[in-house]
């Protein structure tokens, strides 16, 4: 059974750095693509970027880049999603999926991250 | 990119059938067929309903199905039932490793 299970929730002060995780089983992780998708309180769904584990070739959305870092351990079949110094605004649930094809198909989800930031 | 527009709501009775649009551009939902759907229940994690505008996953009902027309594509929920109350999001491919999502639409089930 494929499966994605995320790092926890988490409480941080603007300017702090994170780093949140997402490990796969279930499937041969290092072949397909992991996206990270932000959810906005009360909002829709926004494509952050995603990276392919096996050789870590990472492609992230305009509205992301330069924002957050992607990165991936392919020996632990984990990806991560990483800020150094977070904002108010990055208060969300981001959620990581397998991109199934470059298409966009997003088959499977991890449960999602709840990422607060306040002072 | 700007998200794809959805309606905010939509709602029909227990079996009936509601459609959803998603309207984007040229750039995106007109000019690929790369459409997919997603079904999210109030705090779970987003599930895939509908892939490649009309493909239905295994084990997706097939009251669920997928259409596109020009720069807008379509859910159709047939024989509406009360577990499928839940938030819409289309998303579409918009060129070399570009996606985008739409603005999502809640389904009521009166």
């Amino acid at each position: 059974e494929v499966q994605l299970v995320q790092s926890g929730a988490e409480v941080k002060k603007p300017g702090e750095s994170l780093k949140i995780s997402c490990k796969g089983s279930g499937y041969n992780f290092r072949s397909y693509w992991i996206a990270w998708v932000r959810q906005m309180p009360g909002e829709g769904l926004e494509w952050m970027g995603f990276i392919y584990p096996d050789d870590s070739d990472t492609k992230y959305s305009p509205s992301f880049q330069g924002q957050v870092t992607i990165s991936a351990d392919k020996s632990i079949s984990t990806a991560y999603l990483q800020w150094s110094n977070l904002k108010a605004s990055d208060t969300a649930i981001y959620y990581c999926a397998r991109l199934l094809t470059t298409s966009g198909v997003f088959d499977y989800w991890g449960q999602g991250s709840l990422v607060s930031v306040s002072s | 990119q700007s998200a794809l527009t959805q309606p905010r709501s939509v709602s029909g009775s227990p079996g009936q059938s509601v459609t959803i649009s998603c309207t984007g551009t040229s750039s995106d939902v007109g000019g690929y067929y790369y459409v997919s759907w997603y079904q999210q229940h109030p705090g779970k994690a987003p599930k895939l309903m509908i892939y490649d505008v009309t493909e239905r996953p295994s084990g997706v009902p097939d009251r669920f199905s997928g259409s596109k027309s020009g720069n807008t594509a379509s859910l159709t929920i047939s024989g509406l039932q009360a577990e499928d109350e839940a938030d819409y999001h289309c998303c579409s491919y918009a060129g070399t490793y570009s996606y985008v999502f739409g603005t999502g639409t809640k389904v009521t089930v009166l």
